[in-house]
Order: structure tokens, then sequence, then C-alpha cells
């Protein structure tokens, strides 16, 4: 069993640049969710997609953040263009079982994470 | 809102030592309790989990009890290990996971 997996697991850029966050959920799996975590807000739900269809995107915290899922199997989180500020590191989560309305009750499987440094 | 509130840390311990994390949570509705575990380097791992009162979650010798009369689910282990430094977070599900802050604890030999 994989796990959810997410590319790349480190990430440097500067200022400006466009930055894209990979997340493949696991396998059966209908819900994923887009965290961040950082010292001074702890972990943040950013953006939760049930069946392929963003359900919940409030945690998203301004325009220059965007997230697709594509197919059950992947999703992207873009940051366009990148500031000092998002600097944290982005989980990936799926589950099963969940309906739009249910997003929490089912356990969660958190990927290891992308660390982003924006300069 | 739904919220969580977890004892700060960080917590040193000497190995054998009687590990207590408190978390106590606001909700309107009835929702399920989590554990989760953060290794070093590492994301989340659901570590326990109850989702009704007075259910017990237990793993790996930790244990929490999901108290509704004093809105607690407190983790508790008896006998801790290196190996459990880790960072704990309680959590909250309701309509979406809320997380606590998050206790830092570090076990020494």
């Amino acid at each position: 069993d994989a796990g959810v997996i997410q590319s790349p697991r480190h990430e440097v850029t500067e200022m400006g640049q466009e930055v894209t966050l990979r997340c493949k959920p696991i396998s059966g799996h209908n819900s994923l969710f887009w965290y961040r975590q950082t010292m001074m807000r702890g972990l943040e739900l950013l953006i939760y997609f049930n069946n392929n269809v963003p359900i919940d995107d409030s945690g998203m915290p301004e325009d220059r953040f965007s997230a697709k899922m594509p197919n059950a199997s992947f999703s992207t989180l873009k940051i366009q263009p990148s500031e000092p500020r998002d600097s944290a590191v982005y989980f990936c989560a799926s589950s099963q079982g969940g309906t739009s309305g249910s997003r929490g009750k089912e356990t969660q499987y958190f990927g290891p994470g992308t660390r982003l440094l924006v300069l | 809102g739904d919220s969580v509130t977890q004892m700060e840390g960080p917590v040193t311990l000497s190995e054998e030592a009687c590990l207590t994390i408190n978390c106590t949570y606001t909700a309107t509705g009835y929702p399920s309790l989590f554990w989760y575990v953060q290794y070093p380097g590492e994301g989340l791992q659901l570590l326990l989990k109850a989702t009704k009162a007075d259910d017990k979650g237990s793993n790996k010798g930790f244990e929490a009890t999901y108290r509704k009369e004093t809105t607690s689910f407190h983790l508790e282990k008896g006998s801790v290990q290196v190996s459990d430094s880790a960072v704990y977070f309680c959590a909250l599900s309701d309509d979406r996971l809320s997380f606590g802050a998050g206790t830092t604890v570090t076990v020494r030999a």
C-alpha cells in the first residue's frame, strides 16, 4: 500500500515564481484534502474535494492559490505568484467513504508533505 | 464553531514515565474525536479515534476516552519510549476536521 504520495518533497523558489504541488491519493479514496502547516497558524485546511469536485475552498488564502483534481488519482495545488509568506509545509490527505456532507468523519491519511520555501 | 484546545508544550519526559496530554473540545453536534501523531519530517498519522461518548480509543499503548460530560479527550500512555518523541494533535470532526495546535513531546533515554 503506497499511501498518499506528494511531490516534490522540498521546493525552494523565488518570490513571484509559480509553484505547483502534486498529490496522488490512496487508490479507492474519494475525498482529498489540502492543508498548510506553519508554526504561527498550525494546520489549516485549504480545500476539500469529494469525488473530484471541490466542495469547500473557503480556506484558500487568496486568488494566488488554486487547486484542481482532474481525476480520482491526481490533484495539484498551484501558487502563482508565490510570496515569502507562503513558505510552509503543505500536506495532502485522502479518505474513503465520505460524502460532501460528511467530510470529516472518516479517517484521513496524510502524505509526507511538501516543504516550500519562497525567498 | 467547533474547536479543540490542547495542552501547550513542549513536554519533556524520561523513558518509562507516564504521559498525559490534555484535550478539550467545543462542538454543537456529535463529533468524532481523533489523536494524530507527527514524527519528525513526516506527515500526520492517525493514532487513535473515538466516534461517540464513552468510547475508548487505543493504539501503541496510548489511550483516550471520549468524555462528553467534561468535553475532553485526554491522551495517556503509562510508559513512554524514546520512539514516542513526536508532535501530537488532538482533532475534532463534525463538519470538518479541526486540529489543535499540537503538543511536542520529547522522551529522553
